[in-house]
């Protein structure tokens, strides 16, 4: 059974450019949720998604947005970028309807310059 | 809000020896707990998860208890061996399914 699958793995962008990340949960999986992991701020949750809608979100500013499909593939999106967004975004997913035992990709490594 | 801290932020031991990794949260209120374990540069593996019912679970060399009264989780490693070194966190999710993580124990295992 495949994993999540985290692409592209490694990018590199310049300020004010945007930057597009994708994830496809596990199969049979229906929630994806984001996070942001830095070195100063460790892993800060973005905002989760189960049946295409937004369940829950974090305190990230609107530059940060998502979406999610109806075959569960989630994408999810920084418009105007700053330095400071320079991460590993980490995607998880999880089976069921309520809080289950998630499950993460090996993240996608941005670096805004 | 929910606050997870780890101690102690870094260990380093000898091959062999048991340790323990602590977990704390402030708001008990939480639907489960999960350790995981992180490799550089690389995702997250789930380890363990415990239900707020549940008082531990156990896999192979790796033991996690759960005490929601005083907002604590603790992972049992015995044996340690090189290939445990990793960073190791831990998450709290509540009823509404928002999960907050620790920063993480970094554990050295020397030969």
């Amino acid at each position: 059974k495949a994993g999540v699958t985290q692409t592209p793995r490694y990018l590199i962008k310049t300020r004010g450019q945007q930057v597009t990340l994708s994830c496809s949960p596990i199969s049979g999986h229906r929630s994806v949720s984001w996070y942001q992991q830095t070195p100063g701020q460790g892993l800060q949750f973005l905002f989760e998604y189960f049946s295409e809608t937004q369940r829950n979100k974090g305190n990230f500013p609107g530059r940060f947005s998502g979406r999610q499909f109806s075959n569960s593939r989630s994408e999810m999106n920084v418009s105007t970028l700053e330095l400071g967004d320079s991460a590993l975004y980490l995607c998880a997913s999880s089976r069921d309807g309520g809080p289950g035992e998630l499950f993460f990709g090996e993240g996608s490594r941005l670096t805004v310059l | 809000k929910q606050e997870v801290t780890q101690i102690p932020a870094a260990l380093s031991v000898p091959e062999g020896e048991n340790l323990v990794l602590n977990c704390s949260f402030t708001d008990s209120a939480i639907y489960n707990l999960q350790w995981f374990r992180q490799d550089p540069g690389k995702g997250l593996t789930s380890l363990l998860l415990i239900q707020s019912s549940q008082r531990e679970q156990t896999s192979g060399r790796l033991n996690a208890s759960l005490d929601k009264s005083s907002g604590r989780s603790t992972l049992y490693i015995a044996a340690s061996q090189p290939g445990d070194s990793a960073t190791y966190l831990c998450a709290a999710t509540t009823n509404a399914g928002k999960s907050t993580f620790g920063d993480g124990t970094t554990l050295t295992v020397k030969p």
